[in-house]
């Protein structure tokens, strides 16, 4: 149980282009789901919060025009990057918790976004 | 000071080899525990979830928590090449939907 999935796992896209990436759970209600952002060999950076049907909570120096997040359902969430430039290519992630869940959090597989 | 820190190694011990990994905290508030893998290329993996103070095994794997010390540990016993990967420790507060943060993380390899 507690599956959450994400695509596309993989997508390259021009600069000044926009990239939405979806997040789903798969076997239960996500109250709550989260966006991170990974650069190569460095830990999960939080990007914002989100609960379904509010707007999402952002961590400080995230750009919330630039990282558009929707949560309109309990079980999808999206992040759109608006008008990607090279430096917002990263491996971004999705983690998800419900009631099902207790206090853990659980992951996407992740997308990896290259913006040439 | 980060909130949880953690050494991000590399690590590496030979298959067979107990391993022990560990992070220090700095927020008394934090209540929730858990251990992440990570392979490359993938998203984290949840390996052991504690509250507050104390042990939990599951197989393999023993989580410890020593909240008088801010100090956690997750133990492998006899590892394998296959648990080769990163892995995060993560904490959170007993409050509604906090987030949780993560150390580094620590890059472990058992060599066959």
């Amino acid at each position: 149980g507690a599956v959450v999935s994400q695509h596309p796992s993989r997508v390259i896209c021009k600069s000044g282009t926009s990239v939405k990436i979806e997040c789903r759970s798969l076997d239960f209600q996500a109250t709550t789901m989260f966006w991170y952002r990974q650069f190569p060999k460095q830990s999960l950076m939080l990007m914002a919060t989100s609960n379904e049907g509010s707007k999402a909570t952002y961590e400080q120096g995230v750009e919330k025009d630039k990282f558009l997040i929707n949560h309109a359902s309990l079980t999808l969430s999206t992040l759109t990057v608006t008008s990607a430039h090279p430096e917002d290519s990263s491996f971004y992630i999705c983690s998800a918790r419900g009631s099902v869940t207790g206090e853990s959090q659980f992951f996407g597989p992740g997308t990896r976004l290259t913006v040439l | 000071q980060k909130e949880v820190e953690q050494d991000p190694g590399p690590l590496s011990v030979p298959e067979g080899a107990i391993v022990s990994l560990n992070c220090t905290y700095s927020n008394s508030a934090f209540q929730y525990f858990m251990w992440y893998r990570q392979y490359s290329r993938k998203g984290p993996e949840l390996l052991m979830y504690t509250y507050s103070s104390g042990n939990k095994e599951d197989g393999r794997f023993t989580a410890q928590v020593d909240k008088s010390s801010k100090y956690i540990s997750l133990f492998i016993r006899d590892s394998q090449p296959s648990d080769s990967a990163t892995y995060l420790c993560a904490c959170r507060r007993n409050s509604g939907n906090t987030p949780l943060v993560f150390g580094k993380g620590t890059r472990l390899s058992v060599i066959a």
